[in-house]
């Protein structure tokens, strides 16, 4: 149990172009998902938190307009690079809760993004 | 930031010994957390444990947790070469803004060879 799942598993796109990539919690509700962005040798960084039907919640420094996230149901949240410039590779990781302070974030496999 | 950190950056074993990795942290937290992450890969969730506990064992896992050093550690005995990978600590606050939010120490690289 507790699955999340990340599409594409990777992509190359053209600077300039929108990405999106998908997370979806395969056998649970997730209240709330998670999107974090991981460069080469780096820790995990947090980029936002959404929960269902609400705005996300952006980490400071991380630019709303240019990651658009929405989280339209309990199984699914979407990240979108709008404009993606080089500096915009990275890996992209999310994760997925329950309601409550206790409990573990189950995280998705990552997506890996190079903009040429 | 309330990223924490971690030491060593990097460690090299022999398999079949002891591997400790330590995490130090910046603020108050409800519970401190453990993952792995094998190269390019997600994190696999190892071991959690609050900021009332100060010891943990799971398997051949091992964690401390020191709330008044704001400190952590994670000892994985009689390593295998398949421990291999990145090991994370994260912390949550429990309370307040971004609850539920985790913050990661920068990681320690173990190898274990065979």
């Amino acid at each position: 149990g507790a699955v999340v799942s990340q599409h594409p598993s990777w992509v190359i796109c053209k600077s300039g172009t929108s990405v999106k990539i998908e997370c979806r919690s395969l056998d649970f509700q997730a209240t709330t998902m998670f999107w974090y962005r991981q460069f080469p040798k780096q820790s995990l960084m947090l980029m936002a938190t959404s929960n269902e039907g609400s705005k996300a919640t952006y980490e400071q420094g991380v630019e709303k307009d240019k990651f658009l996230i929405n989280h339209a149901s309990l199984t699914l949240s979407t990240l979108t690079v709008t404009s993606a410039h080089p500096e915009d590779s990275s890996f992209y990781i999310c994760s997925a809760g329950t309601s409550g302070q206790g409990e573990t974030q189950y995280f998705g496999p990552g997506t890996r993004l190079l903009v040429l | 930031s309330q990223q924490g950190e971690e030491d060593p950056q990097a460690l090299s074993i022999q398999e079949g010994e002891n591997a400790t990795m330590n995490c130090s942290y910046k603020t108050s937290i409800n519970n401190l957390q453990w993952y792995r992450q094998n190269s390019g890969r997600g994190l696999v969730h190892l071991i959690l444990i609050r900021s009332n506990e100060r010891e943990k064992h799971s398997g051949r896992l091992r964690v401390t947790l020191d709330t008044s050093k704001k400190s952590s550690s994670l000892l994985i005995t009689a390593s295998r070469a398949a421990d291999t990978a990145s090991y994370f600590c994260a912390t949550k606050k429990g309370r307040g803004v971004g609850a539920n939010n985790l913050f990661f120490g920068t990681g320690t690289r173990l190898t274990v060879i065979p």
